[in-house]
């Protein structure tokens, strides 16, 4: 399978751990997206990359989540201090040089936080 | 700020018929629309993308249509099966990222 892969899938912590997510994007996708996804709602940008550098992040996210993607590659995603409000699903997203319209989306990591 | 709007009740429709979902934005202009479909637990999975300029997109049996002026996008799936049950997402571009609609659910019932 060559698609957008999530590690891990499911992730269970207790208020005020540190989580951290990776992503492994479409070989040869040079942009890679996160979003978050409560129940009922569409996908809520969070932050995205083009090959190393991250170009934006929203405004909504608080300075307890940090994104990297050091060799243009995968990516992580951590959230430091876990608040209850962080369960939702975490979703990763890449698109190539040529249609970078078009996002590929990944199963997701959902993140429960007791 | 953007606002997407999704029929917000699900849409149940009879085998064979023809669906139609809508999706209206607010305060910009897109320069293009893309509709996701994601079944439950999974991620997104990309349908049909329409640029500014286009009137109307087919693909086998989905069709999507975009409105500027109106500032509407209506997708449609004719001859619609019960796999095609899942939720369908409308995502106008900002920029380099994808603003998303809540959703529409739509269940084909045999």
């Amino acid at each position: 399978d060559t698609g957008v892969s999530q590690d891990p899938r499911h992730k269970i912590t207790k208020r005020g751990q540190n989580v951290t997510f990776r992503c492994d994007p479409i070989s040869e996708h040079n942009r890679l997206y996160w979003y978050r996804q409560t129940l009922g709602q569409g996908p809520e940008f969070l932050t995205y990359f083009q090959n190393e550098a991250q170009l934006e992040k929203s405004r909504l996210l608080s300075d307890r989540f940090s994104a990297e993607r050091p060799k243009g590659s995968f990516s992580t995603l951590e959230i430091q201090r876990t608040e209850q409000g962080d369960s939702a699903m975490y979703l990763c997203a890449s698109s190539s040089p040529g249609v970078r319209e078009t996002q590929y989306f990944g199963p997701g990591t959902r993140l429960l936080v007791l | 700020s953007q606002k997407i709007e999704q029929n917000s009740e699900a849409l149940n429709i009879q085998e064979g018929k023809t669906a139609t979902l809508t999706c209206n934005y607010t305060n910009y202009s897109p320069a293009y629309l893309q509709w996701y479909r994601q079944d439950p637990g999974r991620g997104p999975v990309f349908l049909l993308l329409i640029r500014e300029n286009e009137k109307e997109k087919r693909k086998e049996r989905l069709k999507v249509t975009f409105d500027t002026t109106l500032k509407q996008s209506l997708f449609h799936i004719t001859a619609s099966q019960p796999a095609d049950s899942a939720t369908y997402l409308c995502a106008p571009d900002d920029g380099n990222k994808l603003v998303f609609g809540a959703g529409t659910i739509l269940r084909v019932k045999s």
